[in-house]
């Protein structure tokens, strides 16, 4: 199984101010024959289901504000937030889905 | 739009049996992989199972495997997960979630709002 790890497991950021959030799998996640990285990133608030923020590791999900993008290939990614909203507070997580089973990162606390 | 609506959790005793299901609206549910992810209290994700758009391929969490089967009626744009031998590990909130492909090698791209299912005797 491909094991996804994320650090911080939890970061204070000020509104206004950038967060960058680090996943690493364990092997790559990239299909060379497509050149895409089969990565994702979530959202998910307090009570809530988990909300799509990127997927193939940078492309953002229609609605999701600018202020969120991904980057990296291979085994390291990151999610960075360049302006942090009050309503950004949440749990960040990343999931591969080059292989089953589809593994998640162990989540990432972001408070303000 | 797109709507996920969970059902079937509930209060089971180890040993036991549950069948899932999700009833999708708002796309056309055969050209979409399917998949179930659950929550235990205060945890992490964790992925359960993937079912790709046709029903061809599923796939499993080696923690559920030989346990739980997924399966889908597209006539009746549902989703099931039967779940069998539960353990109180199982224990969770259970999300039904829709890829953005056909292919079960895909991430998802809407969830639903998901049932609790509790193991305890």
């Amino acid at each position: 199984d491909i094991v996804m790890t994320q650090s911080p497991d939890s970061l204070t950021v000020s509104l206004g101010e950038r967060a960058t959030i680090n996943c690493k799998s364990s092997q790559s996640v990239l299909n060379s024959s497509n050149n895409r990285n089969y990565l994702a990133w979530y959202q998910q608030r307090p009570g809530q289901p988990p909300k799509l923020l990127i997927y193939w590791a940078s492309t953002r999900e229609f609605g999701v504000p600018d202020r969120f993008s991904g980057s990296g290939s291979g085994t390291d990614f990151s999610l960075t937030i360049s302006s942090l909203q009050a309503e950004d507070a949440a749990v960040y997580y990343c999931q591969q889905y080059y292989n089953t089973p589809h593994t998640f990162g162990q989540g990432t606390k972001v408070e303000i | 739009e797109v709507q996920l609506l969970e059902s079937g959790g509930g209060l089971v005793q180890p040993g036991g049996s549950l069948r899932l299901s999700c009833a999708a609206s708002g796309f056309t549910f055969s050209d979409y992989a399917m998949n179930w992810a659950r929550q235990a209290p205060g945890k992490g994700l964790e992925w359960v199972s993937v079912i790709s758009g046709g029903g061809g391929s599923t796939y499993y969490a080696d923690s559920v495997k030989g346990r739980f089967t997924i399966s889908r009626d597209d006539s009746k744009n549902t989703l099931y997960l039967q779940m069998n031998s539960l353990r109180a590990g199982d224990t969770a909130i259970y999300y039904c979630a829709k890829a953005g492909c056909t292919s079960s090698t895909c991430y998802t791209n809407r969830w639903g709002q998901g049932t609790l299912v509790t193991v305890s005797s």
